[in-house]
């Protein structure tokens, strides 16, 4: 069980263009779905958190513009990176908090997106 | 906001030998602490974790402790094997909050 896909695993598209990651709990209910990126030997930085039906919150310094999270149901999110730029590639991962978790915080985490920007 | 330092970024050991991971966090209502293991282009997955009710839980080789008082916890892996070798990151979680803000990563090596 607690199973999140991502698709696509990886895109590489030229500068200016939009790309679009979805964000899929496969086997539970998601109500809060959070949004990572990840540069090469660096940590997860959190850049949104997703909550189903509501707009997202977005951490300091993440254009919320640029990075367009759309939470439409309780098992899908997505994250829209609009005009793309070489300094956008990175690994993008998500993951999903359950439904039944009212108290702490488990989430599981989807394989993650490879964007690279030309 | 939550703030969580991870020590030491680097770890080498020889196989056989225990590795011990360190991370504070400067929240105290933090009261859920995952480790997560990563391997290189590969999701985080999560190893164990500790709410904030107990002092100590293990999993075959793999322990962590945590010391709310002094706001810190730690992972300990024994008898290591060079399938451990990978980056390892602590998280720190608020009940409530949604948010779960993680250490820089530790990037473990085990020796054959």
């Amino acid at each position: 069980g607690a199973v999140v896909s991502q698709h696509p695993s990886w895109v590489i598209c030229k500068s200016g263009t939009s790309v679009k990651i979805e964000c899929r709990s496969l086997d539970f209910q998601a109500t809060t779905m959070f949004w990572y990126r990840q540069f090469p030997k660096q940590s997860l930085m959190l850049m949104a958190t997703s909550n189903e039906g509501s707009k997202a919150t977005y951490e300091q310094g993440v254009e919320k513009d640029k990075f367009l999270i759309n939470h439409a149901s309780l098992t899908l999110s997505t994250l829209t990176v609009t005009s793309a730029h070489p300094e956008d590639s990175s690994f993008y991962i998500c993951s999903a908090r359950a439904r039944s978790e009212l108290v702490y915080n488990e989430q599981f985490f989807g394989p993650g997106t490879r964007l690279t920007v030309l | 906001g939550e703030n969580v330092e991870q020590h030491p970024s680097t770890l080498s050991v020889q196989e056989g030998d225990s590795a011990v991971i360190k991370c504070t966090y400067s929240d105290s209502a933090s009261n859920y602490f995952p480790w997560y293991k990563q391997e290189l282009g590969k999701r985080p997955q999560l190893i164990i974790d500790i709410r904030s009710n107990v002092g100590e839980k293990k999993d075959q080789r793999i322990a962590v402790t945590l010391n709310k008082t002094a706001k810190h916890f730690s992972l300990h892996i024994t008898e290591t094997q060079p399938e451990d070798s990978a980056v390892y990151f602590c998280a720190a979680s608020i009940a409530g909050g949604f948010k779960t803000i993680f250490g820089a990563g530790t990037r473990l090596f085990v020796k054959a």
